[in-house]
């Protein structure tokens, strides 16, 4: 599996952006770069992915790198909701998703 | 987005008995789902992939005759905790391949297992 490296933690104010870096430098041609965050007790929920192009949708935006050896997860603007453990994973078709230590994330009001 | 669901979402037991957890699909069909544990402050463990209508395939050190898993349908499948003890308390966590070009997969909101 390609592993993926990012902070264990990071803080943010309320309402401001978010930028949270994954690197990514084994990435393979094949992989999609997956987003997802997790909540305290809770299962953890998709956020975005992509493979090449940067990406949009109503959650988050997601940067890729020209060479994919990296990408950052934008939070546009963070609320208190935001606060959860974002993992950064990559994958190919159906294989199974090997999950990092990710970062934590806390948002300051 | 998709929806998976899982049942029940905690449950008590004594030790010895057995545990059967749902995990659906609801608004789409899966033709691979998996099972995660997670320990508290830990990250997701995958335990185990399973595939409808064939054997699941078990991580390294799962034991498959103690978490049997059954995958019976496009939209559900079960993991059972056979024999249970207090070390198999954890959150077990499902997810559901949505298939296209990524097959992104999609997380059950868990069920914590307490073991006493």
């Amino acid at each position: 599996d390609a592993k993926t490296t990012q902070p264990n933690s990071m803080e943010s104010n309320e309402e401001e952006p978010v930028h949270l870096p994954c690197n990514h430098s084994t990435i393979s041609g094949t992989d999609y770069i997956h987003w997802y965050r997790q909540l305290p007790s809770q299962g953890p929920e998709y956020v975005i992915h992509g493979l090449t192009s940067n990406v949009n949708n109503r959650m988050a935006s997601l940067a890729i790198a020209e060479d994919r050896k990296s990408s950052t997860l934008i939070l546009h603007r963070a609320t208190l909701r935001d606060a959860a453990v974002y993992y950064c994973i990559l994958s190919f078709g159906n294989e199974k998703l090997t999950f990092g230590t990710g970062t934590r994330l806390t948002i300051i009001p | 987005g998709a929806v998976v669901s899982q049942h029940p979402s905690r449950v008590i037991c004594k030790s010895g008995t057995s545990v059967k957890i749902e995990c659906r699909s609801l608004d789409f069909q899966a033709t691979t789902m998996f099972w995660y544990r997670q320990f508290p402050k830990k990250s997701l463990m995958l335990m185990a992939t399973s595939n409808e209508g064939s054997k699941a395939t078990y991580e390294q050190g799962v034991e498959k005759d103690k978490f049997l898993i059954n995958h019976a349908s496009l939209t559900l499948s079960t993991l059972t905790v056979t024999s249970a003890h207090p070390e198999d308390s954890s959150f077990y966590i499902c997810s559901a391949s949505q298939p296209g070009v990524a097959d992104t997969q999609y997380f059950g909101p868990g069920t914590r297992l307490t073991v006493l």
